[in-house]
Formats: structure tokens, sequence, C-alpha cells
């Protein structure tokens, strides 16, 4: 079946650094494959997305790699700052709906 | 522009129970999604509407049901609840397929909903 996966459930980043954080997906007809990033009361928010197509785009601050040998996608964070400090979803979209993962919470280290 | 917003935001019910939740959709999103997300998981796809009717359904059983109307606003049923059914409920609102950010789903912040 689908299934999003994230390597590391948590995520220490001296502030300033870059953050890498990491996921596998295993739905190869997956479309399009989106992180999102929660903080705590609040629903999910939009970071960035990439289209199957691509392996790789950036936004501001934000990288995503999609690697589809290996259906690894990663999102990396620069300069990483206080208010980054959240619990980062991969999903993958097939069809109408969105697989997420567990998650990655960030933390920063001031 | 407003957001999808929700109502209620938080709630207690008991076994057996029913409870209807309400979402209002982005300004000009005619697509709306609702998942569960229960603590210290990702949110799981519970359904999808579009032109008021079910477009896709995720693993849950039909006592969650929805409405859409014809405003794009729409409700989740769920009937009969179960102390597993305590979790946070996310409504999200998109555009149809095929259009230029089909994919990007805005959230509102949630229902959470505890079931004793």
């Amino acid at each position: 079946g689908e299934s999003v996966g994230l390597h590391l459930p948590t995520l220490s980043v001296q502030e300033g650094d870059n953050s890498i954080i990491n996921c596998a997906y295993s739905n190869s007809a997956s479309d399009y494959f989106i992180w999102y990033k929660q903080e705590s009361g609040k629903g999910p928010q939009f970071i960035i997305d990439i289209r199957s197509n691509m392996d790789k785009r950036q936004g501001q601050r934000v990288t995503v790699l999609l690697n589809k040998t290996v259906k690894h996608l990663s999102l990396q964070i620069a300069a990483t700052q206080p208010g980054d400090s959240a619990v980062y979803f991969c999903a993958e979209r097939w069809t109408e709906k969105l697989t997420f993962g567990t998650g990655t919470r960030l933390t920063i280290i001031p | 522009e407003t957001g999808v917003t929700q109502s209620p935001t938080h709630l207690i019910k008991t076994r057996g129970q029913q409870v209807t939740l309400r979402c209002s959709s982005q300004s000009g999103h005619n697509t709306v999604s609702w998942y569960q997300q229960a603590l210290g998981q990702g949110p799981q796809f519970i359904f999808q509407y579009y032109r008021e009717e079910e477009n896709g359904r995720g693993n849950f059983p039909p006592r969650f049901s929805g409405l859409q109307f014809p405003n794009y606003s729409s409700e989740l049923n769920v009937n009969a609840l179960e102390l597993d059914d305590s979790a946070l409920y996310l409504c999200a609102s998109s555009t149809d397929r095929g259009r230029v950010g089909a994919n990007v789903l805005t959230f509102g912040a949630g229902s959470r909903l505890t079931v004793l």
C-alpha cells in the first residue's frame, strides 16, 4: 500500500545553520510531493511542492530535492531561524488524496 | 482573502454519540478535503468533496460521512463515536484538479474532538 515515512522523528539544529529533513515515499504513481509545516495549535501550512518530473525546486530559503530512483524526498532550510521550529510533514499526492508521513519535529537551538 | 475556517475548535463527546464538524473553504476554492490527525501522527485522508459530491475516500468506515454545500462549505459527520475517533479533524480546501495550484491544500486550524 501507499506510505510515506520519515527517517528521523526529531531534529535539533543550531540557529543560523542549514536544516535537512528527509522523507521516503512508496507510491511511484504520485504526481506531486509537498512539504508542510505545522506549528502547535495550527493546521499544516504549505511550504513548497515539486512535481514528479522535476528533481529540484527552490523557494525562499527552502529547497526540495526529489530522487525518484530511491523514492526519496528532502527539504533543505537555509539559515534556520527560531520561527522554523515546527513539525514538518512530507506528503505525496495520488489522485485526489495526499498521503502524509508521520512528521519530523525541528527544534532550533539558540 | 479569508482562509479556511472550522468550527467548533474543541468539543467533547461520549461514546455512541454523533458529531458534526463544519468548514468554510478559502475564497476561490471549490474542493474540500477532510483529514483526521491523531496525536503525534500525520493527517490521514478521510474524503474529498467536489461539486457537492464525494470525490474519493480513504480507509474510513461509512459512519464517517460528509456534505458539501453550493457555497463550497462542508460538514463532516461522525456517527456512533468510538474512543479512537479522538483526534484533530482538519479541513482543507483547494481548486479542482487540472488547475494551477490544485495540489496546494489550504488547511484550517482543525476541530479537536475528544471522545470519552
